[in-house]
């Protein structure tokens, strides 16, 4: 059981608007720790998507938006093409934790129909 | 371009250790802390240890202390993990991963991914 909770699937019809949900606790995103998000394409290494909340890296196209409100994070995929269907994994720090800290959602598989 | 490149990964009965590595490029290594990240198959990310940019700050997993090991050499732009009494629940792809800063935090993150190295733990 995975310390943040995302939905296991999602889908959408290309064009379409989809958002995936992080949900923490008091110890991680409720305590204001930033909420990072990745995307897994198929066969393929995770890479950074969205980092501190809502900031895109360079080259990450403005179809992907994040924000964060109490103890949830969302992202946000707009203009749905066929291309991001991936997996997609929330990231943030939980202060209960032993080690670094680090902690991943369970990850949600969107499927594009 | 950042470039990370992991190996040693392969089959190896229970009980038994591996030690994996990963050669870093395209950046000041000795900048950054570094972490190993594991994909059990079909499985979701688990963090399993990191390193600070000059080992002064070590962490880990609380399903590996104890058994594992993380270890770098900036002189030679590589990241290690020494993985010793395997069992055959650290069956999983390793990635190598870059923090974006030196030291392992509250904010941290991970800006760049090895594509993994597969380790199976069976008898």
């Amino acid at each position: 059981q995975s310390v943040l909770t995302q939905p296991p699937s999602v889908s959408g019809a290309p064009g379409q608007r989809v958002t995936i949900s992080c949900t923490g606790s008091s110890s991680n995103i409720g305590a204001g720790y930033d909420v990072h998000w990745y995307q897994q394409l198929p066969g393929t290494a995770p890479k950074l998507l969205i980092y501190g909340n809502s900031n895109r890296p360079s080259g990450v196209p403005d179809r992907f938006s994040g924000s964060k409100s109490g103890t949830s994070a969302s992202l946000a995929i707009t203009g749905l093409q066929a291309e991001d269907e991936a997996d997609y994994y929330c990231q943030s720090y939980d202060s209960s934790l032993s080690g670094s800290g680090v902690v991943f959602g369970g990850g949600t598989k969107l499927t594009v129909l | 371009e950042v470039q990370l490149v992991e190996s040693g990964g392969g089959l190896v009965q229970p009980g038994r250790s591996l030690r994996l590595s990963c050669a870093a490029s395209g950046f000041t290594f000795d900048d950054y802390a570094m972490h190993w990240v594991r994909q059990a198959p079909g499985k979701g990310l688990e963090w399993v240890s990191g390193i600070s940019w000059n080992s002064g700050s070590i962490g880990y997993a609380d399903s590996v202390k104890g058994r594992f090991t993380i270890s770098r050499d900036n002189a030679k732009n590589s990241l290690y993990l020494q993985m010793n009494s395997l069992r055959a629940e650290d069956t999983a792809l390793y990635y190598c991963a870059k923090d974006r800063a030196g030291y392992s935090s509250s904010g941290s993150y991970f800006d760049y991914w090895g594509q993994g190295t597969l380790v199976t733990v069976s008898s």
